[in-house]
């Protein structure tokens, strides 16, 4: 069935380095993929999204891979600052489909 | 901020009774969702609104349902609460289509007791 995993769910990051967060799906239907940041007590925050016929894509600070060959999804956040410290989710989608499949997610934490 | 706003923010109910909780979606966005999250869980799928008629459904018993209004507003109403029902109730709004950002309120904590 549909499902979203996370390979890691924690990470610890030391301030300034770079922090990878991986995710696999299982839907090969999937055609949109979307990460979101939580922080404590808050809704999640949509960071970047990648479409399925593209294999990367690039923000502020953030970049999302995608290899649909091996269903797997991945965030990297360069230079990491404490603001990044967060719980983050990958959430998949079906074209015609509004509903977001998310995982369990991965708790960044950043060491000063 | 996302322009996504639910109410109550907290609320406590006991078990049996029924509550209402409430969104206001981004201006312009007609399609609104709902999403049930379990303590260090994600979110999960309650279902969604689109111009004011249930468009998908999670798999959720009955006893959830919901109202979208013209103005795209929506309620999300769970009646015979039980203890399980305690979680984050979080609202995500949309423009209609696939593939449009998806974006989400503050979410409103609920507690069952």
């Amino acid at each position: 069935g549909e499902s979203v995993g996370l390979h890691l769910p924690t990470l610890s990051v030391q301030e300034g380095d770079n922090s990878i967060i991986n995710c696999a799906y299982s839907n090969s239907a999937s055609d949109y993929f979307i990460w979101y940041k939580q922080e404590s007590g808050k809704g999640p925050q949509f960071i970047i999204d990648i479409r399925s016929n593209m294999d990367k894509r690039q923000g502020q600070r953030v970049t999302v891979l995608l290899n649909k060959t091996v269903k797997h999804l991945s965030l990297q956040i360069a230079a990491t600052q404490p603001g990044d410290s967060a719980v983050y989710f990958c959430a998949e989608n079906i074209s015609g489909n509004e509903k977001l499949t998310f995982g369990t997610g991965t708790r960044l934490t950043i060491i000063p | 901020e996302t322009g996504v706003t639910q109410s109550p923010t907290h609320l406590i109910k006991t078990r049996g009774q029924q509550v209402t909780l409430r969104c206001s979606s981004q201006s312009g966005h007609n399609t609104v969702s709902w999403y049930q999250q379990a303590l260090g869980q994600g979110p999960q799928f309650i279902f969604q609104y689109y111009r004011e008629e249930e468009n998908g459904r999670g798999n959720f018993p009955p006893r959830f349902s919901g109202l979208q209004f013209p103005n795209y507003s929506s309620e999300l109403n769970v009646n015979a609460l039980e203890l399980d029902d305690s979680a984050l109730y979080l609202c995500a709004s949309s423009l209609g289509g696939s593939g449009n950002t998806i974006y989400f309120g503050e979410g409103s904590w609920l507690t069952v007791v």
